[in-house]
């Protein structure tokens, strides 16, 4: 069943300026991924943040979670038009591995 | 990083015939591989869970005679559309973790049509 919801379901910027999505999450969770799908393909996993960080940085992407509201927020700063992709979070519960992935933001970035 | 391929990466048949989907992780041992399915302008969906040399794990509402997964290897596992019908089509996505870590790599994905 799907857990996370992003908003905004689209965004749509230019070039240069920052990009933030946010996704909630109802349950207790192990980690929270943050993954990129260009248009019919397959996924690629860009952060992986643990329930006890708040924040973690890999180049341009930036994520916080908050565990008390049950969210999470990518940031991607000085954004480019090959940022152009649908960005889903995806969180873990327990130790399966197994993700249940949000509804996605698909975010165009124009040139 | 770690390489999963997909194959085919899109394939049409006619209703009642049978699709195997394979799924191979190029350079590293996959203890774990799961299958999704994802609709158009959809999240994904997990459908089943499958480790090396046992019986996968489905989720609730899919049903394991309609989709045989067989994961005999620690680098291949198959998904098999059995008598595929029109409301099959989809694209289907692998996955595979490898021993140890928490991320999944994963393939291309196939796009399945039934007509």
């Amino acid at each position: 069943s799907q857990q996370g919801e992003e908003d905004p379901q689209a965004l749509s910027i230019q070039e240069g300026e920052n990009a933030t999505m946010n996704c909630s999450y109802k349950t207790s969770i192990n980690n929270l991924q943050w993954y990129r799908q260009n248009s019919g393909r397959g996924l690629v996993h860009l952060i992986l943040i643990r329930s006890n960080e708040r924040e973690k940085h890999s180049g341009r992407l930036r994520v916080t979670l908050d565990t008390s509201k049950k969210s999470s927020s990518l940031l991607i700063t000085a954004s480019r038009a090959a940022d152009t992709a649908s960005y889903f979070c995806a969180t873990v519960r327990g130790s399966n591995y197994k993700l249940t992935f949000g509804k996605g933001t698909l975010l165009t970035v124009n040139p | 990083g770690a390489v999963v391929s997909q194959h085919p990466s899109w394939v049409i048949c006619k209703s009642g015939t049978s699709v195997k989907i394979e799924c191979r992780s190029l350079d590293f041992q996959a203890t774990t591989m799961f299958w999704y399915r994802q609709f158009p302008k959809q999240s994904l969906m997990l459908m089943a869970t499958s480790n090396e040399g046992s019986k996968a794990t489905y989720e609730q509402g899919v049903e394991k005679d309609k989709f045989l997964i067989n994961h005999a290897s620690l680098t291949l596992s198959t998904l098999t559309v059995t008598s595929a019908h029109p409301e099959d089509s989809s694209f289907y996505i692998c996955s595979a973790r490898a021993t140890g870590e928490n991320i999944q790599y994963f393939g291309a994905g196939t796009r399945l049509s039934v007509l």
